[in-house]
């Protein structure tokens, strides 16, 4: 099994400033995986980040906004930038370790 | 392109009856289904998952899913449910162990 640490678990914000997501890995991983899950609605899956390359977007997600970071097999960052309300959602880490595992997602609220 | 249905957004039920919750795909290439369940304040968690042979699958905690490719379904059942089985229930998809494609939750409320 693979165990996901996400920080922060939730966070207020300002509108315009932006929040970088730290997700933390027990195990070596190839691939992670950014999540949204906005109110009320399923998860999408934002960008897989690969170690030593450029993240790879979904369809409506693009680096400017949700740049990504994956310095290690074991640790990513995404940061939601220039934040609005529409930006509030659940952002959950993912790997794939046999199994999908899910990180405890980071709950942001964007007024 | 994979999309995942689940009908209801809501399911209430009393302990000890049995509950189906419906889940629906569209795919052009074989996929891979799962369940998986997050309680209240917890993370995701995988149910069971579905990826070849006996298309009938089971959890631990005694929830089945089946998978009826005809229908193109893969819906959750429990002859007996209870208290602590409430939480929200989504279905997915995946054709490569990496994509995942997610239905919009079903929320399970188990009353006493």
């Amino acid at each position: 099994s693979a165990v996901i640490s996400q920080k922060p678990s939730r966070d207020i914000c300002q509108r315009g400033t932006s929040l970088t997501i730290q997700c933390q890995v027990d195990s070596q991983v190839t691939m992670m995986f950014w999540y949204r899950q906005q109110p009320g609605q399923s998860l999408t899956l934002i960008a897989t980040a690969n170690q030593g390359s450029e993240a790879t977007y979904e369809s409506g997600f693009v680096i400017d906004k949700f740049p990504i970071s994956r310095p290690n097999l074991t640790f990513s960052t995404l940061t939601v930038s220039n934040m609005s309300p529409e930006d509030s959602s659940i952002y959950l880490c993912s790997v794939e370790h046999n199994e999908q595992f899910f990180g405890p997602g980071t709950r942001l609220t964007v007024l | 392109a994979q999309s995942v249905t689940q009908l209801d957004s809501q399911v209430p039920v009393f302990e000890e009856a049995p509950v189906e919750l419906r889940c629906n795909y569209s795919s052009s290439v074989s996929v891979y289904l799962f369940w998986y369940v997050q309680y209240p304040n917890q993370g995701l968690q995988l149910l069971l998952k579905y990826l070849s042979g006996s298309t009938l699958v089971e959890s631990i905690n005694g929830f089945e899913a089946e998978f009826n490719k005809s229908q193109t379904s893969f819906h959750l059942r429990k002859p007996s449910v209870h208290i602590s089985d409430t939480a929200e229930y989504f279905c997915a998809v995946s054709y490569n162990f990496n994509k995942f494609y997610f239905g919009s939750g079903t929320k399970l409320n188990v009353k006493p």
